[in-house]
């Protein structure tokens, strides 16, 4: 029932762009995205609620793919401060939430 | 940004005492929030989801007599962990929903790092 985000782990240079998934086996209804620094609590990024839809900022985004049952976050020129474990939650039509195994992405000078 | 905070940070206990933990959103009211816990190196799970006013929901999988939840006003939830074991020792961490606007943002606190001996 957890999600699966891939890749599991990611090292970018600054500058570079980077896809995380994160693939559910149910029906989802809506997708969070949050990034966790170590030893901190996770940070809310954006929630998407409709199949189909994208939202972000300039250079962090991300879709749902209700049908499939996807969403992916795009990070593109990816700074320093973008390092972090990303993970995705997911609610289900079953009223059920489960954070996904989450995908570590170090940025490198 | 909206600010929340956890109190206390860290703590540490004995087997089979209980411990309460504190949420506050302090600059805005949060009708809803919402408790996870992180084992080391995994993902966080959610617990249950607060609501103010009204019995807290919780997840499957999640005692609601060992966990107990009260949100007794618009700025502050507790999560009141029964008769610890060491096996309760985790990473708490609550979050508070503000509403409002094209979509709801949630604002997670520091957490809680709890050692049951």
């Amino acid at each position: 029932q957890q999600p699966v985000q891939s890749p599991q782990a990611v090292i970018l240079r600054e500058g570079e762009d980077a896809v995380i998934n994160c693939s559910s086996s149910k029906a989802l209804y809506s997708v969070h995205w949050y990034r966790q620094k170590h030893g901190e609590a996770p940070v809310f990024l954006m929630i998407l609620l409709k199949g189909g839809e994208q939202k972000g900022h300039e250079k962090i985004s991300a879709s749902f793919n209700e049908k499939k049952q996807q969403s992916s976050l795009y990070l593109t020129a990816s700074q320093l401060s973008y390092s972090g474990t990303y993970f995705c939650g997911t609610e289900n039509t079953g009223n059920q939430f489960y954070f996904g195994t989450g995908t570590s992405l170090t940025v490198i000078p | 940004g909206a600010v929340v905070s956890q109190h206390p940070s860290r703590v540490i206990c004995k087997s089979g005492t209980s411990v309460k933990i504190e949420c506050r959103s302090l600059d805005f009211q949060a009708t809803t929030m919402f408790w996870y816990r992180q084992f080391p190196k995994q993902s966080l799970m959610l617990m249950a989801t607060s609501n103010e006013g009204s019995k807290a929901t919780y997840e499957q999988g999640v005692e609601k007599d060992k966990f107990l939840i009260n949100h007794a006003s618009l700025t502050l939830s507790t999560l009141t962990v029964t008769s610890a074991h060491p096996e309760d020792s985790s990473f708490y961490i609550c979050s508070a929903l503000l509403a409002g606007g094209p979509t709801d943002t949630q604002y997670f606190g520091p957490g809680t790092r709890l050692t049951v001996l």
